[in-house]
């Protein structure tokens, strides 16, 4: 277990509908990372938030955006839901913003029929 | 874009051999991480090197960092069923925060 927790473990949504996926952190750890898993791409790092604010941004997509809350869990929040949504996310969260391990929660499983 | 290449993508072997997956990148990366993702569960690090040509041994799972920072290898001894799982390869860069480029990885099955 790896402590970073992840809501829902699965969702299935239509194209064009909007989803909301949660994570809570680590106890005492300040950074969350979204990470999106798809077959043919592999991990792609989407966005890090440190202690509320916006720290590094990857390859996350205009129709998708995320935030960190005063209690440090984060959304990611994904609209306008094409079929090459489907994917794994993850989270996962480190101490700080650098040079720290990362640990991953265990995923949401996103299905756009 | 830094990318990181694994070799081989696929690897099936029998109990008690060895093994070697590759990662590669023309990139310089000031850290490199090992993690072992199972179906159904985030990945999980194995280990994290950081100097060039660091080596870190984890029972019979042996890491190598390059020279150069470029480039890792991760060394399975007599491997295990329980080894079964897939092997990323994760680079840190980015001053002032701790991105990571994953690899492809390399899904590795070990038959009984």
């Amino acid at each position: 277990d790896s402590g970073v927790t992840q809501t829902p473990k699965h969702l299935i949504t239509a194209t064009g509908q909007r989803v909301t996926l949660r994570c809570s952190p680590r106890s005492g750890d300040l950074s969350v990372y979204w990470y999106q898993q798809s077959l043919d791409q592999g991990l792609q790092f989407l966005i890090q938030y440190y202690n509320g604010e916006e720290r590094a941004k990857g390859n996350i997509l205009e129709r998708f955006s995320a935030q960190q809350f005063p209690d440090l869990h984060s959304e990611l929040n994904l609209s306008s839901l094409e079929l090459g949504d489907s994917a794994l996310y993850f989270c996962a969260s480190s101490p700080t913003y650098s040079n720290q391990p990362q640990h991953f929660g265990d995923g949401t499983r996103l299905s756009i029929l | 874009t830094q990318l990181l290449e694994q070799s081989p993508q696929f690897l099936s072997i029998q109990e008690g051999e060895n093994l070697t997956v590759y990662c590669n990148s023309s990139s310089v990366f000031s850290s490199l991480q090992w993690y072992r993702q199972e179906p159904g569960e985030g990945p999980v690090l194995l280990v994290t090197v950081v100097t060039g040509g660091e080596v870190k041994k984890l029972k019979r799972l042996t890491f190598q960092f390059g020279d150069a920072r470029k480039d890792s290898s991760l060394h399975i001894t007599a491997a295990q069923p329980g080894d079964t799982g897939l092997y990323l390869c994760a680079g840190a860069s980015g001053a002032g925060s701790y991105q990571l480029t994953f690899g492809k990885g390399t899904k590795l099955s070990v038959i009984p």
